[in-house]
């Protein structure tokens, strides 16, 4: 079975500071990778995807991907209270695969 | 633009009661999912439809049964349901190539009583 494992928190940080989430992925064939954002009672929302090692960056919010350390992750800066969510890592089954396999989500509290 | 649609937001069945719960999308996507969500356990993929004419099997199939009935619509079906399928189910959809990113329904709250 191959797993993407997330810490599940909660991670408070201060309003303001950079919150860092980060997940792990078992399959070394897997190309695609995704970061949704999931407030309570809702449906998750996209928020950034990466493909190649290196850093993408969309406003507040940078992806890292590091295929050798099997490793992604969300750099939020400047966070805000509204930033408080369940952050979802997702990562696609391999080379042509239409199906993602998703972490349980860390849980961000971002403290006023 | 409403992006994904899903028909009903909650419902509560009966043990042995069949359901079908309906997808639409309207950004022309080619590909489209279904997922339940459970406390604990993340998102899990049901069955997904990568083109108009074709399903697969996800992750946790047994009990569920999927049309694709045209490329904008993705029905998920409950033939008999249990306890064990009350949960939160969203649909999504994607462009059609594969890797790419999917985008999701509000999901629907099943309670199965």
């Amino acid at each position: 079975q191959k797993e993407v494992e997330q810490n599940s928190g909660p991670l408070s940080v201060p309003e303001g500071a950079i919150a860092s989430l980060n997940c792990t992925y078992s399959d070394r064939g897997s190309q695609s990778f995704f970061w949704y954002r999931q407030y309570s009672g809702k449906s998750p929302e996209l928020i950034m995807f990466i493909y190649s090692n290196g850093d993408k960056e969309d406003g507040r919010f940078t992806a890292q991907l590091n295929k050798a350390s099997q490793y992604v992750s969300l750099l939020i800066r400047d966070s805000q209270p509204s930033d408080s969510a369940t952050y979802l890592c997702a990562v696609d089954l391999g080379a042509g695969s239409y199906q993602l396999t998703f972490g349980k989500g860390t849980k961000l509290s971002v403290i006023p | 633009n409403a992006g994904v649609t899903q028909t009903p937001k909650f419902q509560v069945l009966k043990t042995g009661q069949s359901m079908t719960l309906q997808c639409a999308q309207d950004m022309n996507h080619n590909s489209m999912y279904w997922y339940r969500q459970d406390p604990g356990m993340g998102l899990r993929l049901i069955y997904y439809s990568a083109s108009e004419g074709t399903t697969d099997k996800g992750e946790v199939p047994n009990g569920y049964n999927v049309s694709r009935l045209n490329k904008r619509e993705f029905s998920l079906r409950l033939e008999s349901a249990a306890p064990s399928q009350t949960s939160v189910y969203f649909c999504a959809s994607s462009e059609g190539q594969p890797n790419q990113p999917q985008h999701f329904g509000d999901g629907t709250r099943l309670s199965i009583l």
